[in-house]
């Protein structure tokens, strides 16, 4: 079982703060991806990076696969309350295997 | 499009009692999955399916849970019989190749 951590587990700020999320493993991931839940509701899907030092860019969220593919990071700028909700990392590994991590919980004060 | 469906959305039950979940997967997608999540955790993993086979079911509890998917389409899960620690959200999830689409879930309360 790969060992996702991620930092921090919870996150409180004003709208119009920018903040980053991080996700961190001891292991080599093939591919990771980043999903957004929110209250009484499954895990959707934002992005997938598959190739180490990729960066990629949904309106305010910037979405970076470390260069060794062990670690990414999430970045809002400009936060807004709409961005609330629990932030989950996902490694994917061997046949559609997917692990998640125990995620961010961030909210978004008005 | 369609996506999962999961059934019932709620359920309340003393410890000992037996629980059935159910989930009806998108149209098409051969993989599916059931992952519990406790408050405050992640997703884990109970059980993986491809097609009506299972893939990985290594960190589910034999000895109380148990979950088919019966001509490779919808699935269940149960529970028999439910301890406190089983209270959680059961969320079932088909995929696309690598991209999964969660339902809403079943939240347990076991008392």
């Amino acid at each position: 079982t790969q060992l996702l951590e991620q930092s921090p587990q919870f996150l409180s700020i004003q709208e119009g703060e920018n903040l980053t999320v991080y996700c961190n493993s001891s292991s080599v991931f093939s591919s990771l991806q980043w999903y957004r839940q929110e209250p009484g509701e499954g895990p959707v899907l934002l992005v997938t990076v598959v190739t180490g030092g990729e960066v990629k860019k949904l309106k305010r969220l910037t979405f970076q696969f470390g260069d060794a593919r062990k670690d990414s990071s999430l970045h809002i700028t400009a936060a807004q309350p709409g961005d609330t909700g629990l932030y989950l990392c996902a490694a994917l590994w061997g046949y559609q295997k997917v692990t998640f991590g125990i995620g961010t919980k961030l909210q978004v004060i008005p | 499009e369609a996506g999962v469906a999961q059934s019932p959305r709620y359920k309340i039950i003393e410890k000992r009692q037996s629980v059935a979940f159910w989930c009806n997967p998108i149209s098409g997608h051969a993989t599916l999955y059931w992952y519990q999540q406790i408050l405050g955790q992640g997703p884990k993993l109970l059980i993986q399916f491809q097609n009506n086979g299972v893939v990985d079911d290594s960190q589910l509890p034999k000895d109380r849970f148990s979950a088919e998917r019966l001509k490779g389409v919808d699935s269940t899960l149960k529970i028999q019989p439910a301890k406190l620690e089983d209270s959680a959200v059961y969320l079932c999830a088909s995929a696309d190749r690598e991209k999964l689409f969660f339902g809403s879930g079943t939240q347990l309360s076991v008392l």
